[in-house]
């Protein structure tokens, strides 16, 4: 099945902790991205990647990294975690090849709280 | 800078009834536009995709029409039923930048 997985689902963190979330596509797509959605704020991209070790800022990258050693994995890495970092997070994968490109495919979700 | 709206931000309708749902974007220069569905507390499922060069693209109960020079795409679900209930998003893939942006939604409840 064609999927996009995400690791922790849920995570309860302290302020200044490090975490990682995981994010792992089996469609061999070439484009990933993250985002993050807030009540009002819609989904605002985080950080996107267009290929393997290839990397590029979204709207709002302040206080995260990515990075993309493998072509289907795209860790987000929160290197200090702040309150404001409290989220719910989507990663994303999209075809770049064929008639449906562009079309983004998404992950269940992971629910961050920074106490 | 890209900025999408989606108006109303909530809607209530009667089961059966078709409904339009609206998607505005000020940068006419996008590569396509995906429609979504998210259900409470769950990820984001694709409904619709058309890029730049189409007009519309249809599955099942769900039209979507996209008309760039005006900066709006639509959304029409025939014969509304309450497993309709979610909130739609839509989002634009913007030209030249490789980023998408996000409209904030419009939660539509479809009542039995």
């Amino acid at each position: 099945e064609a999927q996009v997985t995400q690791n922790p689902r849920y995570l309860i963190t302290v302020t200044g902790k490090k975490l990682t979330v995981t994010c792992s596509q089996n469609m061999n797509h070439e484009y990933m991205s993250w985002y993050r959605q807030d009540p009002g704020l819609g989904l605002r991209q985080i950080y996107y990647s267009m290929n393997v070790e290839v990397t590029d800022k979204g709207d709002v990258p302040e206080g995260y990294k990515v990075s993309r050693k493998e072509k289907r994995n795209f860790p987000l890495i929160l290197e200090s975690p702040s309150p404001n970092q409290t989220s719910l997070y989507f990663c994303a994968s999209t075809s770049m090849a064929g008639v449906m490109w562009g079309e983004q495919f998404f992950g269940p979700g992971t629910r961050l709280t920074v106490l | 800078k890209q900025e999408v709206t989606q108006i109303p931000a909530a809607l209530s309708v009667p089961e059966g009834e078709n409904l339009v749902l609206n998607c505005s974007f000020t940068d006419s220069a996008i590569y396509n536009l995906q429609w979504f569905r998210q259900d409470p507390g769950k990820g984001l499922t694709s409904l619709l995709l058309i890029q730049s060069s189409q007009r519309e693209q249809t599955s099942g109960r769900l039209n979507a029409s996209l008309d760039k020079s005006s900066g709006r795409s639509t959304l029409y679900i025939a014969a509304s039923q309450p497993g309709d209930s979610a909130t739609y998003l839509c989002a634009v893939y913007v030209s030249g930048t490789y980023k998408y942006i996000f409209g904030t939604g419009t939660r539509l409840k479809v009542l039995a």
